[in-house]
């Protein structure tokens, strides 16, 4: 979905360095998240932000860190990267004011930590 | 507590259908969710249905749900190559949160 984006696409890096991962969308929501995939675990929550000032831990926020700039933009950072942090990461936006809880996706961020 | 499983692979043959079969524990789940991934793209909302819903259809798209034994099902009709995909079943109690399942892997052979 073009209205949420994420940079980088792609990022290798090495065991210890420090990344940020960034989220920007144009779809005016509050509600922003970041989530692992990982082949056979499906997705999994890292955190999640219902507003500039509300932002709580998922169920794997150990290693990971946030910052919600803006309405339009929240970022991932690995503060010291570890090879099992390799994954697929999205970010997802949603509305707190639509009837269901539709989220909708970036493009993903393929991290690998070597 | 919350869990969402579903199968990890289905093969069928193009012109069939497809059923991909999902279950969930959470009895107060208030809304049930289809997601497909496409070969490196994210996820893209197919359909949705209400928890007091039993039936939804969409053009090939069936979805199918059983509260009393918490199953969820999309049947895909006439599928096609362009189906293949990774499927994500989903649900939420309307907090904001969802659960995902690991994800469905249709393989469509011509």
């Amino acid at each position: 979905d073009a209205d949420v984006t994420q940079t980088p696409r792609n990022r290798i890096t090495k065991t210890g360095k420090r990344i940020m991962l960034e989220c920007s969308q144009t779809k005016g929501h509050d509600r922003m998240y970041w989530y692992r995939q990982d082949p056979g675990l499906g997705l999994r929550l890292i955190y999640y932000s219902f507003d500039v000032k509300d932002i709580n831990k998922g169920e794997i926020s150990d290693g990971y860190s946030v910052s919600r700039q803006a309405q339009a933009k929240f970022s991932l950072s690995l503060e010291s990267a570890i090879p099992n942090q390799t994954a697929l990461y999205f970010c997802a936006t949603s509305d707190r004011y639509a009837g269901p809880d539709t989220q909708y996706f970036g493009p993903g961020t393929r991290l690998t930590v070597l | 507590g919350e869990d969402v499983e579903q199968s990890l692979f289905l093969s069928v043959r193009e012109g069939d259908s497809s059923v991909i079969n999902c279950t969930y524990t959470d009895s107060s789940s208030t809304y049930l969710y289809w997601y497909k991934q496409e070969p490196g793209a994210g996820l893209q909302l197919l359909t949705y249905i209400f928890s007091n819903m039993d039936m939804k259809q969409d053009q090939r798209l069936t979805v199918l749900l059983n509260k009393k034994d918490k199953h969820l099902s999309l049947r895909i009709a006439d599928t096609q190559t362009g189906d293949s995909a990774i499927y994500f079943c989903a649900e939420s109690k309307g907090t904001g949160k969802l659960i995902f399942g690991q994800g469905t892997t249709l393989q469509v052979k011509p």
